[in-house]
């Protein structure tokens, strides 16, 4: 079957940086996407990676490893408004994604 | 520009009853996918039509059915609905149907079934 591992909830500081994993396996990849989704509201792009490596996008940053099944997303400088779920989804040998269940990130002060 | 629109954004019905959800993608958009996303869990793929087509199909009953239009707009159809059918219905719209380019959500219909 497909699976996609993340965990359900983090808690971080203002200002500090937090790295949200994810693993998968999954019938092919084709790429695997971070989004921010807001209770009620709909999810939202944060990154796409399909090659190994980091790719940054100003505070967001996110990496993946192949080989390992494994992605990370970073946020740096946390604000009290990156308090979200964060979905990793992966996209299989069909381009259909797969999503995991979300990473509830609460941000304190 | 508008976003991809979706409509009605709430809606209580009735087991057994029947429910029609729209969406309209992003001008230039030809892709439409249909998800569910039950209360702390995350979006499970419904459809995905391109081009008016059906391109791919989720693990759901066949009392889902959906089509898409000559103007790329879609609606999903739930007959028979169940307590089980409650979520937030989202759609997705992308330029081409492997959403090389990234997928864009729309603000999602929630249903309640009573």
């Amino acid at each position: 079957g497909q699976n996609i591992d993340q965990p359900t909830e983090m808690t971080a500081t203002e200002g500090a940086i937090v790295q949200i994993n994810c693993t998968y396996q999954t019938s092919g990849f084709n790429g695997l996407f971070w989004y921010q989704q807001h209770a009620g509201e709909a999810p939202t792009f944060l990154s796409y990676n399909v090659l190994d490596g980091l790719e940054e996008k100003g505070r967001f940053s996110s990496f993946l490893s192949r080989s390992k099944g494994y992605s990370y997303l970073l946020l740096k400088e946390l604000q009290m408004k990156d308090s979200a779920s964060y979905l990793c989804a992966v996209r299989d040998s069909n381009y259909q994604l797969i999503w995991g269940a979300g990473t509830k990130l609460i941000i304190k002060p | 520009d508008a976003g991809v629109t979706q409509s009605p954004t709430h809606l209580i019905k009735t087991r057994g009853q029947q429910v029609t959800l729209r969406c309209s993608p992003i001008s230039g958009h030809k892709s439409v996918s249909w998800y569910q996303q039950v209360l702390g869990q995350g979006p499970q793929f419904i459809f995905q039509y391109y081009e008016k087509e059906e391109r791919g199909r989720g693990n759901f009953p066949d009392r889902f059915s959906a089509r898409q239009f000559p103007n790329y707009s879609s609606e999903l159809n739930v007959n028979a609905l169940l307590l089980g059918d409650s979520a937030l219905y989202l759609c997705a719209s992308s330029l081409e149907t492997h959403g090389i380019y990234g997928y864009t959500f729309g603000s999602g219909t929630r249903l309640t079934v009573v």
